[in-house]
This record gives structure tokens, sequence and C-alpha cells, in this order.
């Protein structure tokens, strides 16, 4: 079975402008939730999706905002880029019925905002 | 914020076993505790999850004390590739809920 993956691993923006990160989830898997990890601390829960709709977030800002597609496939997008947005940021997924309790991650987004 | 302590950094000779301490004095009776461990530039890697009771899996083993405020994970034998940070995070066992991460244990398995 495929693991999460990620796209882009690395890039780079500026001040004010727009991010979008990309992730496609574990086989069987029909739950998606974003986190963003500063340097030097624990990831931090940004917001999940569960059949295409937005079913819990943290305390982020409307400028961090998400989809997920039929295929469980998953986007964040950041826009009004902040200097403090450069993190990586993980996707994890999650399986239906008991195989919801146990998050798999992928290798994560790095972003640098300059 | 997170609801558990774990000491900063520990280190481990190889083949040692590795005991990764936890404190989670305020955990509810239906919360669960989980550990997650994130290898450098991976994301974290689930190992291993409890309610009351001791369990074990083959990477690891986790122990819970009698009143739930704190538990243990055991590597029974370090190698080089456990050096990582080690995440104790406490949760209800429900799906919608996320993991709340807190700096974690930096382990270093020493040759």
């Amino acid at each position: 079975e495929t693991g999460v993956t990620q796209s882009p691993t690395h890039l780079i923006k500026t001040r004010g402008q727009q991010v979008t990160l990309r992730c496609s989830s574990q086989s069987g898997h029909n739950t998606v939730s974003w986190y963003q990890q500063a340097l030097g601390q624990g990831p931090q829960f940004i917001f999940q999706y569960y059949r295409e709709e937005e079913n819990g977030r943290g305390n982020f800002p409307p400028r961090f905002s998400g989809l997920q597609f039929p295929n469980y496939s998953s986007e964040l997008n950041v826009n009004a880029l902040e200097l403090d947005d450069s993190a990586l940021y993980l996707c994890a997924s999650s399986g239906p019925g008991s195989g919801a309790n146990v998050l798999t991650f992928g290798a994560g987004s790095r972003l640098t905002v300059l | 914020d997170a609801k558990t302590t774990q000491p900063p950094s520990m280190d481990c000779a190889e083949g040692r076993a590795a005991n990764l301490p936890c404190n989670h004095s305020t955990i509810s009776g239906n919360e669960y505790v989980y550990w997650y461990r994130q290898i450098h530039s991976q994301g974290p890697q689930y190992i291993i999850h409890g309610l009351k009771n001791n369990e074990t899996n083959e990477m690891a083993s986790l122990i819970i004390t009698e009143d739930r405020k704190s538990s243990t994970l055991i590597l029974p034998h370090a190698t080089l590739r456990d050096t990582a940070v080690y995440y104790c995070i406490v949760r209800l066992h429900s799906g919608n809920t996320p993991l709340v991460f807190g700096k974690g244990t930096r382990l270093s398995v020493i040759a």
C-alpha cells in the first residue's frame, strides 16, 4: 500500500503571496488532517476533512483554508503569507472504523516565507 | 496545550532498552495514551497506544501505571535508527479528535 505523499517538498514564497500544498492520502483512508510544525516545536493541528467537509479546526485564521476531493486527496491553501507561516506542513490520513484512531503522516512540505 | 510532560532529551546505548517516561496527571477516564515518533526530516510515525492495560507490538511496549497518571514507552533493544523525537499524547478515542503534540523527548541512541 502507498503511504501519504505530499507536494511540493520544499518551496519559497514572499510575504503576501499565496501557496497551495497538496496531499494524497494513504489507500483506503477517507479522512485527512493538516498540521503546522514550526522549527523546534511539535506539530499543531490546523484542520481536518472528512467527506469533503471540514469537520474540525485548530486555532488558525481563515486565511488557512483547505479542500478534500472525492478521491480523498486534499489541498491546504494559505493566503496573504506572513513570515511566521514558515514551517513544515504535515498532512496525515486515517482510515474508517478503528483505523480512524491512527494517523499516517506524510514527510511534509517545507515552506519558507521571505 | 499538551496534557503531557516529557523530559526534553535522553540518551541510550545501542542495544539497551530505552525507557521514555511521560506524565499525564490530568488524563480523563476515556482518554487513551498515544505515542508517536518523528525521525529527522520525516513526518511523525505512530508507535503504540493504550487505555489502561499494558500493550506490546512489534515496535515497543507501553506500560501505564494503575492510576493512569503516567506511562513509559519501552524500546527493548534500541538501534541507531531509533534516534528521534518521541511524543506522548493523550487523546479521546475518536477519529474527530486531533493530536495535540508537546515538544516531546529527543532520544539519542549512541553506538
